[in-house]
């Protein structure tokens, strides 16, 4: 298994622009999220998905879009990149929404926004 | 979820055990405690997670007080590879899993 697989690695974007962090899982887990990490911080929720068609806001959702159209796939999208939007981003699945299964996290993607 | 207290940093010697302690003094009855580490900007690394009894795993112990308002992970033979970020996590089992992570506490291994 390939685990949790996340492109690009490395992103930089101008203010305005759009774009789509790409994460995948290859361990038919139905639990997906997004995190994000400012410099010294700890993870913060973005958005989840408790399964195919079902998504949800975590903790700062404001300037990210989510869907989930398979078990496999769990795209992250910005619709208009902010300077505030540099971060360290992180995806997440779990075999189930139930906080009693362990959740395996993606190698990130690292991006800047200037 | 109940909030967590956790020390900014730690060292320790290669080879011996690491204890990382965690307050968690408001936890109700139905939160987890959880443990993760984060090794140089790498993603979150799941360690061990309990209830209320202690809890051992191939890479760490859980050690949970009686009255649950405290924690300690325990890393018997800490290595430099352990050296990493280490995130105590309360949750509860009744909604979805979403984790707040805090600063964590910084373990330094060294030789």
């Amino acid at each position: 298994n390939a685990g949790v697989t996340q492109t690009p690695k490395f992103q930089v974007l101008k203010t305005g622009q759009s774009m789509t962090l790409q994460c995948a899982q290859d361990m038919n887990h139905e639990y997906m999220s997004w995190y994000r990490q400012d410099p010294g911080m700890g993870l913060r929720l973005i958005h989840y998905s408790v399964g195919a068609g079902i998504t949800d806001q975590g903790e700062v959702p404001n300037g990210y879009n989510v869907s989930r159209s398979t078990t496999e796939d769990f795209p992250l999208r910005l619709l208009s990149a902010a300077p505030s939007q540099t971060s360290v981003y992180f995806c997440a699945s779990s075999y189930s929404w139930e906080p009693t299964y362990e959740q395996y996290f993606g190698p990130g993607t690292r991006l800047t926004v200037t | 979820d109940a909030k967590t207290t956790q020390p900014p940093s730690m060292d320790c010697a290669e080879g011996r055990a690491a204890n990382l302690p965690c307050n968690h003094s408001t936890i109700s009855g139905n939160e987890y405690v959880y443990w993760y580490r984060q090794i140089h900007s790498q993603g979150p690394q799941y360690i061990i997670h309990g209830l209320k009894n202690n809890e051992t795993n191939e890479m760490a112990s859980l050690i949970i007080t009686e009255d649950r308002k405290s924690s300690t992970l325990i890393l018997p033979h800490a290595t430099l590879r352990d050296t990493a970020v280490y995130y105590c996590i309360v949750l509860n089992t009744g909604t979805a899993s979403k984790l707040t992570f805090g600063t964590g506490t910084r373990l330094q291994v060294t030789l």
